[in-house]
């Protein structure tokens, strides 16, 4: 079945440390988003691509870096200069224009 | 720009009883709306999109949302809440920005 991986689906950070959480889909789409969610305040777009080997900054990129040197995958890297990163990390991909996206199952990180 | 409100961050009503969860929008161009149900501890699922044409639109599990362009409102409604509606609900707007502008989010309770 077609669809979008993200791994882990739980994920622990220490301080000072980067974690570079994974996003794979099958669907051939060509856009690619990270979204972050925190309680009462919706989704929040960090980084989006919507072709491979280039990519834009949403709302909220600082603190996080982000690839796409393939179509398939987007990881995200949340680095040591997110000084809140507990959150719960959804990856998202669209194929043509005004389609809905098709969303992960999510990655939740928090912090030991 | 696009925006996205969405009335009432809570919403409860009895089984059986009429679910209707408000959604207002901003957009300089004719939008694409669409509605996404979440579960807890999982990623968004896609309940309806209106894009062109009817007005009225029909989803899974017994969904619908009327395009009301005079009132700028995609408002989504269920005549009869089972127990298992219960989650967050978010309505979406594209502008053709290539990105997709969420509202904050409703939670639904469904009191047996």
């Amino acid at each position: 079945d077609g669809g979008i991986t993200q791994s882990p689906k739980y994920l622990f950070r220490k301080e000072g440390q980067n974690v570079t959480l994974s996003c794979e889909q099958n669907l051939n789409h060509d856009a690619m988003y990270w979204y972050r969610q925190d309680p009462g305040q919706g989704l929040r777009l960090i980084y989006y691509s919507q072709i491979v080997n280039d990519f834009q900054k949403g709302d909220i990129a600082e603190g996080y870096s982000v690839s796409r040197e393939k179509k398939e995958s987007f990881p995200l890297t949340v680095t040591s200069a997110q000084k809140n990163p507990t959150a719960f990390y959804l990856c998202a991909s669209r194929g043509d224009n005004n389609q809905p996206q098709h969303f992960g199952d999510g990655t939740r990180l928090s912090i030991l | 720009a696009q925006s996205v409100t969405q009335l009432g961050s809570h919403v409860s009503v009895s089984e059986g009883a009429l679910v209707l969860l408000r959604c207002n929008y901003s957009s300089s161009v004719p939008p694409y709306l669409f509605w996404y149900v979440q579960y807890p501890n999982q990623g968004l699922q896609l309940l309806l999109k209106y894009t062109t044409g009817a007005t009225l639109v029909k989803g899974i599990n017994g969904f619908e949302a009327e395009f009301k362009k005079s009132e700028t409102s995609f408002h989504l409604t269920k005549p009869s809440a089972h127990m298992s509606d219960a989650a967050e609900y978010f309505c979406a707007v594209d502008g053709n920005t290539g990105k997709l502008i969420f509202g904050q989010g409703t939670t639904l309770q469904v009191k047996p």
